[in-house]
């Protein structure tokens, strides 16, 4: 079965530190895209970053970098110099090629401290 | 542009009532999904359209539901009869042409309480 494991329910980070957050996947297809979303309470999902499974360099945007890990099937997010504004829930998903479906893990609640 | 915009944004109704949600994507966006999100199963997707035709509606969990897309500018999903375990956040997204690979874009979704 398609799967997103992401082991980290809850996670903090200091103001202005760096905090990395987890993520697994199963699949056996070549051909994916992985994304990372951010719900902050507002609720609105909004696309942090994406990449595509055939690029070996690591996507970045900004502050948000990711370590993508083709063979261990990881995706973990990085967040360097956090802010409060960063505080949300942040889900990993993937999609299979042209499937339109995306397969989601559960989401890790991220909490920055002042 | 202003987003996919998703109506009401909280829905309180009585259990055995009709409830709509509608949804209006992105201009120019081909592709439109219907999502429910609880605690206990996180993001589910309910069913997805591409131009205007249900592709996958394999998400639905009964024939209490159904969504409908008459246009490329306008979506509904209709629950009757509504239970109180439909109670849970309903979100639309939509993605461009140029495949779901470049990401979705939600919107602000619609909290639906069933008492």
């Amino acid at each position: 079965a398609q799967t997103v494991t992401q082991s980290q329910p809850e996670m903090s980070v200091q103001e202005a530190e760096t905090v990395t957050l987890s993520c697994t996947y199963d699949t056996s297809e070549s051909d994916y895209y992985l994304f990372w979303y951010k719900q902050p309470p507002s609720r609105q999902m909004i696309l942090v970053i994406r990449q595509e499974a055939y690029k070996q360099q690591n996507a970045t945007e900004n502050r948000f970098s990711v370590n993508f890990q083709k063979a261990a099937k990881s995706f973990s997010l990085k967040i360097s110099d956090s802010q409060l504004g960063d505080a949300a829930m942040y889900f990993c998903a993937y999609q299979v090629g042209n499937n339109r479906k995306l397969i989601w893990g559960l989401g890790t609640s991220l909490g920055v401290n002042p | 542009d202003a987003g996919v915009i998703q109506s009401p944004r909280h829905e309180v109704t009585e259990m055995g009532q009709e409830v709509t949600l509608r949804c209006k994507p992105i201009s120019g966006h081909n592709s439109l999904f219907w999502y429910r999100q609880t605690m206990m199963r996180g993001l589910e997707l309910l069913i997805y359209f591409n131009n205007n035709v249900p592709i996958d509606d394999s998400g639905m969990p009964e024939d209490r539901f159904s969504a409908k897309m008459p246009n490329a500018s306008f979506s509904t999903l209709k629950i009757q009869p509504s239970e109180p375990r439909d109670s849970a956040v309903y979100f639309c997204a939509s993605s461009s042409r140029r495949g779901p690979r470049y990401g979705y874009t939600f919107g602000s979704g619609t909290r639906l309480t069933v008492v």
